[in-house]
């Protein structure tokens, strides 16, 4: 079965750390792997996909086919990244529970 | 830049009652979704439409949903007997690329079954 994992519902650092949110998934074949991100108050919206290998606002995310994980890392982390971050497989997504990422100043 | 719009934002109904929560995707889209979010609980998959039929759906979309496009631009979810489980915030997405496009989500719609 294709299932989504994310361990932490909250996560709190201070800024200027570093942050790393986990994502563990169940996949048979060749996955597809998003993080989403929720801002307050605004729309879900992607942050990065595995496939475009790129590093937008600072995050990026190594799929790692072995430990089956998509874990999402930023070196130091700013007050504006506060939001909640989803990990999705697919195409029709399978969304992961979400962890509440929390900067404080 | 286009976005995804859901109406209503809030959908008050009471128990029984017929629902349709409408959603223009963006126009150049052709694969549309349909998520809810129970609260405290994850986003779940609901349902998937192209070329005018469901594509694929979740064991969540029973008999009581169903989807349309009823002209070019809107996308609509109907449930037929409003649950009070159904509560929720539905979202709708839009994507050009089923396979590895990004979804655009719209700004949910809030049901509260009574």
């Amino acid at each position: 079965a294709q299932r989504v994992t994310q361990p932490e519902k909250l996560l709190s650092v201070f800024k200027g750390a570093p942050v790393e949110l986990k994502c563990n998934y169940s996949y048979s074949g060749s996955p597809e792997l998003f993080w989403y991100v929720q801002y307050s108050r605004q729309r879900l919206q992607l942050l990065l996909r595995h496939i475009s290998r790129e590093s937008i606002k600072g995050f990026t995310a190594d799929l790692n086919k072995g430990e089956t994980s998509f874990h999402l890392k930023k070196p130091f982390a700013q007050e504006e990244d506060s939001a909640m971050y989803y990990c999705a497989l697919g195409g029709k997504l399978i969304f992961g529970q979400g962890t509440e990422l929390s900067v404080k100043p | 830049e286009p976005e995804v719009t859901q109406t209503p934002s809030h959908q008050v109904t009471q128990m029984g009652q017929e629902v349709i929560l409408r959603c223009v995707p963006i126009s150049n889209h052709l694969y549309f979704y349909w998520y809810r979010q129970i609260l405290g609980q994850k986003v779940e998959f609901l349902v998937s439409f192209y070329n005018n039929e469901i594509s694929e759906k979740s064991e969540i979309f029973d008999d009581q949903f169903s989807v349309e496009r009823p002209d070019g631009s809107n996308f609509t979810l109907k449930i037929r007997s409003t649950k009070l489980e159904d509560s929720a915030m539905y979202f709708c997405a839009s994507t050009e690329d089923a396979a590895e496009g990004e979804q655009y989500f719209g700004p949910g719609t809030r049901l509260t079954v009574t």
